[in-house]
């Protein structure tokens, strides 16, 4: 089993919708959790960063984590053409480790 | 604009050949990571570095090899290409946790 999941998609919506990313996770020591972002041809840049349970708000992105239910999310609001991308949720133990496990990422189209 | 340069972008070479990929990044950071990425996936960490002359390999069984001599420059080696190593090539680096990793844009590796 992977430690980390998440689906793949594609997953298609328009323009204006509030988009919802989702991952699941089974190591519980995961404290720290990640969202990033991939666009064609380049590699991924980091949109949000949240530690333990909770929401944190950036601009038209939320990022919320359930530890309880080892699952995380990234809701975009009003999505725009140029959120075409794919995304990947990551996640590691220690604030000092790095060694990121990411997720397959979820290839989300915006149509105009 | 990220500031660490992978070269080549692009890499179609025959099975048996030596190639070495580079890395090089300009923000000083002391950590920087090699993943493989392939077509929905995951990311799978190959081999990391802590700072100059510190290597260690990753969470995926890789036959290629690393060096750090210099903070700013991390290459990888296949001494002998083969056609199972086909795969995209993405070179991190970080310093503080919470800023998250710094990618490249990848190497696109074919072996025919």
């Amino acid at each position: 089993q992977k430690e980390v999941e998440q689906d793949p998609g594609p997953l298609s919506v328009p323009e204006g919708a509030i988009v919802s990313l989702n991952c699941t996770y089974s190591n519980s020591a995961f404290q720290y959790f990640m969202w990033y972002r991939q666009y064609s041809r380049k590699g991924p840049e980091l949109l949000m960063y949240t530690y333990s349970s909770g929401n944190k708000e950036d601009g038209r992105f939320t990022a919320q984590v359930d530890k309880s239910s080892k699952y995380i999310s990234l809701f975009i609001r009003d999505s725009q053409p140029s959120d075409s991308a794919t995304y990947l949720c990551a996640m590691s133990v220690n604030f000092g480790n790095e060694k990121l496990t990411f997720g397959t990422g979820t290839r989300l189209t915006i149509i105009p | 604009e990220a500031d660490i340069y992978q070269t080549p972008r692009y890499l179609v070479i025959g099975t048996g050949k030596k190639i070495t990929l580079e890395c090089s990044q300009t923000m000083g950071h002391d950590k920087m990571y090699w993943y493989q990425q392939d077509p929905g996936m995951e990311l799978h960490l190959i081999h990391y570095s802590y700072g100059v002359n510190s290597t260690e390999k990753g969470d995926l069984s890789s036959e290629s090899t690393v060096s750090r001599i210099r903070t700013e420059h991390f290459p990888l080696t296949l001494e002998s290409a083969r056609p199972s190593h086909t795969s995209q090539y993405l070179c991190a680096s970080s310093d503080r946790p919470m800023a998250g990793y710094t990618f490249g844009s990848g190497t696109r590796l074919t072996v025919v």
